[in-house]
């Protein structure tokens, strides 16, 4: 069983609406991911949070927002969306962020954008 | 550049027997850490066994096991005795030290369809 949660597990929205996907991990993780994956292809990463500090932000566009309030949560704020952005959002988190560790990705929250 | 290839986008196995699924890196880092991933058709990525470049013995848990040969820059995956649940899409993925902050670099994936 999984230890990162993600909520919704489904989600569609217009492009001119304000969601939000939730992450939760229980595993006392200072390193959270938020991943943009595609039908058959490989996991593109978006965001990397370390100690709740944004460290890594891949170029992603500003209609997504993220958020880490604390050490357990990260949360993806979505808004103008384009239908192309319609993807798996999986979200992932590692002990501390070093190069050795493992991600532990959670279930993942499938977007669909109308 | 790191870079990972995985040159099966599919693979058909007969339930019980053992299969090998390719991975081939690219890295001039000394110092990185290989990982596989299984992501069913739920979405999860789910992991499964990690190899770090210095260690000398090939990773095993339960039936997977690494097959890591250095100077080759292969990690290879043996499942053995497959299992229908086993069907699945398989990722290899890498991170080094000095590669883009650490990022995970993930192979294109192959394909794993177990056959009763």
């Amino acid at each position: 069983d999984t230890e990162v949660t993600q909520t919704p597990k489904h989600l569609v929205m217009g492009m001119t609406n304000k969601k939000s996907l939730k992450c939760e991990q229980h595993m006392g993780h200072r390193a959270m991911y938020w991943y943009k994956q595609k039908a058959k292809k490989p996991p593109e990463l978006m965001f990397v949070y370390s100690y709740e500090k944004l460290s890594i932000n891949e170029s992603v566009p500003s209609r997504f927002s993220p958020e880490c309030p604390n050490s357990s949560l990260l949360n993806l704020h979505l808004h103008a969306l384009q239908p192309e952005d319609s993807a798996l959002y999986l979200c992932a988190s590692s002990q501390e962020g070093a190069i050795m560790e493992t991600q532990y990705f959670g279930p993942g929250t499938r977007l669909l954008v109308l | 550049a790191q870079k990972i290839t995985q040159t099966q986008p599919g693979m058909f196995v007969q339930e019980k027997e053992a299969v090998t699924l390719d991975c081939t890196y690219d890295t001039s880092d000394q110092s990185y850490g290989l990982f596989w991933y299984k992501q069913p058709s739920s979405g999860e990525m789910i992991f499964l066994i990690y190899q770090g470049s210095y260690d000398e013995q090939n990773a095993t848990e339960g039936r997977y096991s690494l097959n890591f040969q250095k100077a080759r820059k292969s990690a290879n995956l043996v499942i053995s005795a497959s299992q229908l649940g086993d069907s699945a899409m398989y990722f290899c993925a890498m991170r080094g030290i000095y590669n883009q902050g650490g990022k995970l670099i993930f192979g294109q994936g192959t394909e794993l369809s177990v056959k009763p």
